[in-house]
């Protein structure tokens, strides 16, 4: 069975400093792995996912196979960035799409 | 646009109550959608898959016989909590999925379940 793992509950960083959100994960197969937000009285959103290889609002993530990781990373954080961000995985096959997400982590942007 | 609407976005009960949840996709069709269960500044535990016009997948712990799902068309489905309790206080998210994407969800604005 897939899981997910991210190790920081709660992530603190103050604006202009580089953030990463660190992601595991283990899977026997090929996985597809997504990072989604949700902000303050918000609904969870897609960040980003690393199959299309995109920068959102100036995050990044990275599949790395080797280390099975997800990291997501910003070089300068802002204060709007404060939200909870989980990383999830698609399976693929007979899941109907299912994703299996991390614990989360809340980061907080201080001015 | 994929847009989800839950309603209603909280609802008080009594205890031994029941309370149905709808998840609704309103721009797209969703053959699939799913329904978690959040506690406050925790994970998202998926509680059961739901696949219109079939039996909803229930995760492994939950129970079936109390959290009934119900996915009748393609743009709608229900969550009815059974017999409720207080420990089925909690935040109630449903996601939808395209058909034609095979991995993306869009999330509803979740629901506030209080049971007193």
């Amino acid at each position: 069975a897939q899981r997910v793992t991210q190790p920081e509950k709660l992530l603190s960083v103050f604006k202009g400093a580089p953030v990463e959100l660190k992601c595991n994960y283990s899977y026997s197969g090929s996985p597809e792995l997504f990072w989604y937000v949700q902000y303050s009285r918000q609904r969870l959103q897609l960040l980003l996912r690393h199959i299309s290889r995109e920068s959102i609002k100036g995050f990044t993530a990275d599949l790395n196979k080797g280390e099975t990781s997800f990291h997501l990373k910003k070089p300068f954080a802002q204060e709007e960035d404060s939200a909870m961000y989980y990383c999830a995985l698609y399976a693929g096959g007979t899941s109907y799409g299912k994703l299996t997400f991390g614990q989360g982590t809340i980061l907080t942007v201080h001015p | 646009g994929a847009v989800v609407s839950q309603h209603p976005s909280r609802v008080i009960c009594k205890s031994g109550t029941s309370v149905k949840i709808e998840c609704r996709s309103l721009d797209f069709q969703a053959t699939t959608m799913f329904w978690y269960r959040q506690f406050p500044k925790q994970s998202l535990m998926l509680m059961a898959t739901s696949n219109e016009g079939s039996k909803a997948t229930y995760e492994q712990g939950v129970e079936k016989d109390k959290f009934l799902i119900n996915h009748a068309s393609l743009t709608l489905s229900t969550l009815t909590v059974t017999s409720a309790h207080p420990e089925d206080s909690s935040f109630y998210i449903c996601s939808a999925r395209k058909p034609d994407s095979s991995y993306e969800q869009y999330f509803g604005p979740g629901t506030r379940l209080t049971v007193t």
